[in-house]
């Protein structure tokens, strides 16, 4: 199984500020990397997938980078409803059995 | 637009069953790979079971298997997970969700599963 691990756990950033949030794959996983983001009481919402692609109605300033075991979500200038729990999910290997989540870093204002 | 309406979580006792039903509107179920997901409460999220396109490719987490069913209601556009022999465990909220591909594009808003004495 392909170990996702999360860092950090917990990131306190200001309103304005860029976050940085990072994932590592246990094995190469190619850019078959995905980014979700939960808010409290909701669903997990796609950001991000082939490592570095908006899904649809997701603005700019969320950016996805990296490939192989090393990425990094990025949000340029945080806003209020950005601060939420961020998961990183791979699917690089077949069956989708083999997809696994990170643990999560949770986002929160500082 | 695509649309998933989780229903039939609720508190159980232990060892009973419980079936839950994904409503699936814009889009239709049988041509998708589908999958449940759960979530304890304030802990990360878990993939229970997946059921790919063709209808006969199915996985289950080692934590289910032989006691969870996934399965679709093609007639209805519908999704579902048979749940039999409840445990402790097994609580959390249950999301549907449908594949792009290889990705979980969408989500439903989730159905909480209790099971307890």
């Amino acid at each position: 199984e392909i170990v996702m691990t999360q860092s950090p756990a917990t990131l306190s950033v200001s309103p304005g500020e860029r976050a940085t949030l990072s994932c590592r794959a246990s094995q190469y996983v190619s850019s078959n990397l995905a980014w979700f983001q939960q808010k409290p009481g909701q669903a997990p919402r796609l950001l991000i997938y082939g490592a570095s692609t908006r899904a649809t109605g997701i603005p700019a300033r969320f950016s996805g980078s990296g490939s192989g075991t090393e990425f990094t979500l990025t949000i340029s200038s945080l806003q209020s409803e950005d601060f939420a729990v961020y998961y990183c999910q791979q699917y690089n290997n077949w069956p989708p059995s083999e997809y696994t989540f990170g643990q999560g870093t949770k986002l929160e204002i500082k | 637009q695509v649309h998933l309406v989780e229903s039939g979580g609720g508190m159980v006792l232990p060892g009973t069953s419980l079936t839950l039903s994904c409503a699936a509107s814009g889009f239709t179920v049988s041509r998708y790979g589908m999958e449940w997901v759960r979530q304890v409460p304030g802990k990360g999220l878990q993939w229970v079971a997946i059921i790919w396109s063709d209808g006969n490719n199915k996985y289950y987490a080692d934590s289910v298997k032989g006691r969870f069913t996934i399965s679709r209601d093609d007639s209805n556009n519908t999704l579902l997970l048979q749940m039999n022999s409840l445990r402790a465990e097994d609580t959390a909220v249950y999301y549907c969700v449908k594949f792009r591909g290889r990705i979980a594009e969408s989500w439903g808003q989730g159905t909480l599963v209790t099971v307890s004495s």
